[in-house]
C-alpha cells in the first residue's frame, strides 16, 4: 500500500516564474492538505481541499492556489515565484471523519527559487 | 506571531536516559494536541497526540504530558534510543478548524 507520494522531489525555479507540485494520497484517503516548510521553520498550514473544493486556508497569498482531482490526487500552484517561496512543501492526506493524528504526510517536495 | 513554541532548537541525550522535549502554546483555543517525528528526506510521523481534557497520555515508551494553566505541554520518551534521533514537531488544533500548528521543532540526538 503506497503511501503519500509527491513530485518532483526537487525543483529549481527563477523569481517570477510559476510552478505546479503534485501529490497523490495514501490509498483510501480523500482529503489532502497542503503545508510549506521553510528553513529552520515548522510546516505551515496552506490550504485544505475536500470533495474538490478548498475547505480552508491558511494565511498565504492569492499566488498560492490548489486544485483536488476526482481521483482524490491535488496540485498546489505557486505564481510570481518570490524568493522567499523557497522551501519544502508538503503534502498531507486523510480520510473525512477520522480524526487529524490520522494524517498522513509525504515526503516533500524541495522547491529552490533563485 | 508564533502560537506554537519549541524554544530548544536541539537536545542530546545517551542511549538508555530519558529525553524531555518541551513546547509552550499561546492559543488558549487550542485543544487538541500532537507530537510528530520527522526524519531527512521524509515526512512528519505521527508519534502522539493529547487533549486538552486530559492531562498525561502514554504509549510505549513516549508519553505526553499537558499543563493547561502553563500552556505546556511536554513529550518524555523513556529509555532512549539512537533511533530516537531525529527532529521532533510539537501541534497544536483548535476545535473543529482543519489547520495543525507547528512549533519550530527540536532535533534530538541519542548518543550510543
Amino acid at each position: 500500500d503506497a503511501g503519500v507520494t509527491q513530485s518532483p522531489t526537487h525543483l529549481i525555479k527563477t523569481r517570477g516564474q510559476q510552478v505546479t507540485l503534485r501529490c497523490s494520497p495514501k490509498s483510501g484517503h480523500d482529503t489532502v492538505s497542503w503545508y510549506q516548510q521553510a528553513l529552520g521553520q515548522g510546516p505551515q498550514f496552506i490550504f485544505q481541499y475536500y470533495e474538490e473544493e478548498e475547505r480552508q486556508r491558511g494565511n498565504f497569498p492569492d499566488r498560492f492556489s490548489g486544485h483536488q482531482f476526482p481521483n482524490y490526487s491535488s496540485e498546489l500552484n505557486v505564481n510570481a515565484l518570490l524568493l522567499g517561496d523557497s522551501a519544502l512543501y508538503l503534502c498531507a492526506s486523510s480520510l473525512v471523519g477520522t480524526g487529524v493524528h490520522e494524517q498522513y504526510f509525504g515526503p516533500g517536495t524541495r522547491l529552490t527559487v533563485t | 506571531d508564533q502560537q506554537v513554541k519549541q524554544n530548544s532548537p536541539s537536545l542530546s541525550v545517551q542511549e538508555g536516559r530519558i529525553s524531555i522535549l518541551n513546547c509552550d502554546y499561546t492559543n488558549s483555543m487550542f485543544d487538541y494536541f500532537l507530537w510528530y517525528k520527522k526524519y531527512p528526506a521524509e515526512g512528519p510521523t505521527f508519534l502522539i497526540s493529547i487533549s486538552s481534557i486530559k492531562d498525561k497520555n502514554e504509549d510505549g515508551r513516549f508519553t505526553v504530558f499537558l499543563n493547561k494553566s502553563a500552556k505546556h505541554l511536554s513529550l518524555h520518551i523513556v529509555p532512549s534510543q539512537p533511533g530516537d534521533s531525529a527532529v521532533y514537531f510539537c501541534a497544536a488544533k483548535e476545535g473543529s478548524n482543519y489547520k495543525l500548528t507547528f512549533g519550530k521543532g527540536t532535533l534530538l540526538t541519542v548518543n550510543p
